[in-house]
């Protein structure tokens, strides 16, 4: 089966700018997670979509992110604006059952 | 929220010897406690999991150990192979949130 998929997998952008992330879980997956992982860190969940319904967003700091999943398949995660210490990857996952994680490859964001 | 401590940070092995690394938690009401791989600059992989009803699993070369009275899970990589060189995070299901661990760097030397 087709892997979850993000795009795009580097952006560069500059602080007070704003950015975008795409989504699109393993088909048939109804949850989806978003997370952030800064260099030498564990990922930090931001974010949890059961259908397109949000589960938690107790780590989203929401001042400046936001995360929709209108449609119940694909998400975007935004950033705006961006501070420097938003630089992270940002992972998105998948799962059927809500336990087992599937990760997709990954958005490399640095703020400059 | 859930605490969660994984030890040791990095760790090195000759080729063929074991590997354990050890997470603790917080909350006795977590219940699910996975563990994922992540080769450098790729996605984390789900290698092994274990719920809460169980004491122990075994996959191959890999097992994973839960002991909820301790609040403490570890991950056993037996006859270690250079290809199982990468950072390994222990993971912690609380409610509907996923809290990971720092992380384990571990290098196999052939």
């Amino acid at each position: 089966e087709a892997g979850v998929a993000q795009s795009p997998r580097y952006k560069i952008i500059e602080k007070r700018q704003s950015v975008a992330f795409w989504c699109n879980p393993i088909s048939g997956h109804a949850t989806l997670y978003w997370y952030q992982q800064i260099l030498g860190q564990g990922p930090k969940l931001l974010i949890q979509f059961q259908n397109n319904g949000v589960v938690d967003d107790s780590q989203l700091p929401k001042d400046r992110f936001s995360a929709e999943r209108l449609k119940g398949v694909d998400s975007t995660l935004k950033i705006q604006p961006a501070k420097l210490e938003d630089s992270a990857v940002y992972l998105c996952a998948s799962s059927f059952n809500s336990y087992e994680q599937y990760f997709g490859p990954g958005t490399r964001l640095t703020v400059t | 929220g859930e605490n969660v401590e994984q030890h040791p940070s990095t760790l090195s092995v000759q080729e063929g010897d074991s590997a354990v690394i050890k997470c603790t938690y917080s909350d006795s009401a977590s219940n699910y406690f996975p563990w994922y791989k992540q080769e450098l600059g790729k996605r984390p992989q789900l290698i092994i999991d274990i719920r809460s009803n169980v004491g122990e699993k075994k996959d191959q070369r890999i097992a994973v150990t839960l002991n909820k009275t301790a609040k403490h899970f570890s991950l056993h990589i037996t006859e270690t192979q250079p290809e199982d060189s990468a950072v390994y995070f222990c993971a912690v299901r609380n409610g509907n949130q996923f809290y990971f661990g720092t992380g384990t760097s571990l290098t196999v030397i052939p």
